[in-house]
């Protein structure tokens, strides 16, 4: 099994641009989260999906952001527009249980 | 609102040395997780602690917790460089559906 697989690994974008990150869950799991980690805030929880169903949402931080599963194999979270403090490395994560998280290798985005 | 404390948040420890790093969780979680993450990369599981009383250990480091004080400790013994990183703990959250990281610890072991 490849693991989870996010992309881009790197993005840099300017700000007012849309910014789409990508994410393709461990075959089986059934849960999928995203996580956005800065510097001053740490690891936070965006937004998880249970069989492609938003669960919590709470976390997403303003209507500018925006994710969705379309199927059990795929998951994107947009930023629509994007700003300077939205920098940050977005992590997605998937499991078919707490106990058996497995991270994505993480996108940067720089948005200047 | 759940909370996860670390402290540290900054270590740095000599080579030969012994630390130990704190979590605190504010929920009634049975369960407690370690994660190691170096510099750029991806978090990497390290412990899952079940119950009270709990006990791990791997090499040079040791997980245990205490859900009556909601604390779990992470000792490192004989500290040496390839240990430097920075270490999560993490919870679940109210419904035991996602976990909730601290600030994380950051190591950093020099000779």
């Amino acid at each position: 099994d490849a693991g989870v697989i996010q992309s881009p690994r790197h993005e840099v974008t300017e700000m007012g641009q849309e910014v789409t990150l990508r994410c393709k869950p461990i075959s089986g799991h059934d849960y999928l989260f995203w996580y956005r980690q800065t510097m001053m805030r740490g690891l936070e929880l965006l937004i998880y999906f249970n069989n492609n169903v938003p669960i919590d949402d709470s976390g997403m931080p303003e209507d500018r952001f925006s994710a969705k599963m379309p199927n059990a194999s795929f998951s994107t979270l947009k930023i629509q527009p994007s700003e300077p403090r939205d920098s940050a490395v977005y992590f997605c994560a998937s499991s078919s249980d707490p106990l058996g998280y497995t991270f994505g290798s993480g996108t940067r985005l720089t948005v200047v | 609102e759940l909370k996860v404390e670390q402290n540290p948040l900054f270590l740095s420890m000599q080579e030969g040395k012994n630390y130990t790093i704190y979590c605190n969780y504010s929920t009634t979680s049975d369960r407690l997780y370690w994660y190691r993450q170096d510099p750029g990369k991806s978090l990497e599981s390290l412990f899952v602690l079940l119950s009270n009383g709990a006990v791990k250990q791997e090499g040079r480091l040791m997980a245990s917790l205490d859900t009556k004080a909601r604390l779990s400790t992470l000792h490192i013994t004989a500290a040496v460089h390839d240990l430097s990183a920075t270490y999560f703990c993490a919870v679940d959250n109210q419904a035991g559906t996602a976990l909730i990281f601290g600030k994380g610890t950051t190591l950093s072991v020099s000779s």
